[in-house]
């Protein structure tokens, strides 16, 4: 099975500022990656997928990039409305895999 | 618009069967492969099944295999997940998710359910 690392599993950070999320895979997974956020007590969003596509609806401060087995998730201008905890997800080969997930929290 | 709304979950002591369903609207459900997730109370998400559009193929995580059986019934537009031999640690919210993609094109998670929640307790 592939495994999928996140980090940091906690982050802290002020409105405005530029996040960055990696995803890494145990094995290549080509692009086939995506990336979900997740508000308390809601079904996860997606946001990115095939690593880089974004979803329609999303803004475009949420960027995704990597190909292999490195990954990011980037968050231009942090909003209010960004708090939330964020999962990657590999579609490469079953069974899929998620990410341990980030918390991304107000500083 | 696209709708999952899951139901069948609830408190099930350990070693019982529990089956939960997901009915789906607003799209042509026999074109879609269908997944069920679950997140255990403060944790992260586990993939746990798929059914590929037509039934054809399913695919299961480690830890439900031989336990659990994921279904469709495209009649019905009705996805189902028999949980047998259930055991403490499948206690979770449960979602249903449909693919990105028709016919197997895209499977990342597009649209979610809100989740229903099993309780496996004595």
């Amino acid at each position: 099975d592939i495994q999928m690392t996140q980090s940091p599993s906690t982050l802290s950070a002020s409105v405005g500022d530029r996040v960055t999320i990696t995803c890494r895979a145990s094995q290549s997974i080509s692009s086939w990656l995506a990336w979900y956020q997740q508000k308390p007590g809601k079904a996860p969003k997606l946001l990115i997928y095939k690593a880089s596509s974004l979803e329609s609806g999303v803004p475009s401060r949420f960027s995704g990039s990597g190909s292999g087995t490195e990954f990011t998730l980037t968050i231009s201008s942090l909003q209010p409305d960004d708090f939330a905890t964020y999962y990657c997800q590999q579609y490469n080969s079953y069974p899929f895999t998620f990410g341990g997930g980030t918390k991304v929290e107000i500083k | 618009q696209v709708q999952l709304v899951e139901s069948g979950g609830g408190v099930v002591q350990p070693g019982r069967s529990l089956r939960l369903s997901c009915a789906a609207s607003g799209f042509t459900f026999s074109n879609y492969g269908m997944h069920w997730v679950r997140q255990a109370p403060g944790k992260g998400l586990e993939w746990v099944a798929v059914i590929w559009y037509d039934g054809g193929n399913k695919y299961y995580a480690d830890s439900v295999k031989g336990r659990f059986t994921i279904s469709r019934d495209n009649s019905k537009n009705t996805l189902y997940l028999q949980m047998n031999s259930l055991k403490a640690e499948d206690t979770a919210v449960y979602y249903c998710a449909r693919e990105g993609g028709s016919r197997g094109y895209s499977a990342y998670l597009l649209y979610w359910g809100q989740g229903t929640l099993v309780t496996v307790s004595s």
